[in-house]
């Protein structure tokens, strides 16, 4: 059973306005989340992260919000630009554990519409 | 992608073949992932390595083995591939705190 969800698969928006993608997990164990981007022939690369301690954490136009109790984060772009269009992984992992393996989200593609 | 190379990029291979798929980084980073990528489920761990000679399953690890007898090489095997194991396989590396950085990973079809 997958411990972390991407709900929607896919996300169209114009650009300029916001773009929100949602994860949810069920791991009560989860303590660090991140967002990873990723273009098509590439790896992925970190976007941003947030600790369990926090329930928002802002970088430039990208905003994570956590909410515990409810065991879902979601990420904001806002203005979303053209270059923002790709799959985005929500990824959690247990810090305690060992290897503090990630454990990743089915993904959400988004595409910003010009 | 700078520090951490993958090969081959791209392979074909037939059912039944042995397999061996390379991740050579250059950062001398303790741990090392591979992930495969598949359409709605993201990436899954497949094996991981937290040092030379030191390695622990993933959660997809059936059908896969690996090995790391230097810090900056990490090889996953398929003993003998099957067509469930056509995926993109991505490797990563990671050194203390930070985030996980992947590799641009092997396109593998097994016919």
């Amino acid at each position: 059973d997958q411990q972390v969800k991407q709900n929607s698969p896919s996300l169209s928006v114009q650009e300029g306005r916001i773009s929100i993608l949602n994860c949810d997990y069920t791991n009560s164990m989860f303590d660090y989340f991140l967002w990873y981007k990723k273009y098509p022939a590439e790896g992925p690369t970190f976007l941003i992260s947030i600790s369990s301690i926090k329930d928002k954490n802002e970088d430039g136009r990208f905003t994570v919000f956590l909410n515990k109790s409810a065991k879902h984060l979601s990420l904001h772009i806002v203005p979303s630009q053209p270059g923002d269009s790709a799959v985005y992984f929500c990824a959690a992992s247990a810090q305690s554990a060992a290897g503090n393996k990630l454990t990743f989200g089915g993904g959400t593609r988004v595409l910003v519409k010009p | 992608d700078a520090g951490i190379t993958q090969s081959p990029r791209h392979k074909v291979t037939e059912t039944g073949t042995p397999v061996t798929l390379r991740c050579h980084q250059t950062e001398n980073h303790r741990y090392m992932y591979w992930y495969r990528q598949d359409p709605g489920h993201g990436l899954r761990l497949i094996h991981y390595s937290y040092g030379v000679k030191d390695t622990d399953k993933g959660e997809v690890s059936d059908g896969y083995s690996v090995s790391r007898s230097k810090t900056e090489d990490f090889l996953l095997t398929l003993e003998s591939a099957t067509s469930s194991q056509t995926s993109v396989y991505f490797c990563a590396i990671r050194e203390g705190d930070s985030p996980l950085h992947f590799g641009n990973g092997t396109r593998l079809t097994v016919t």
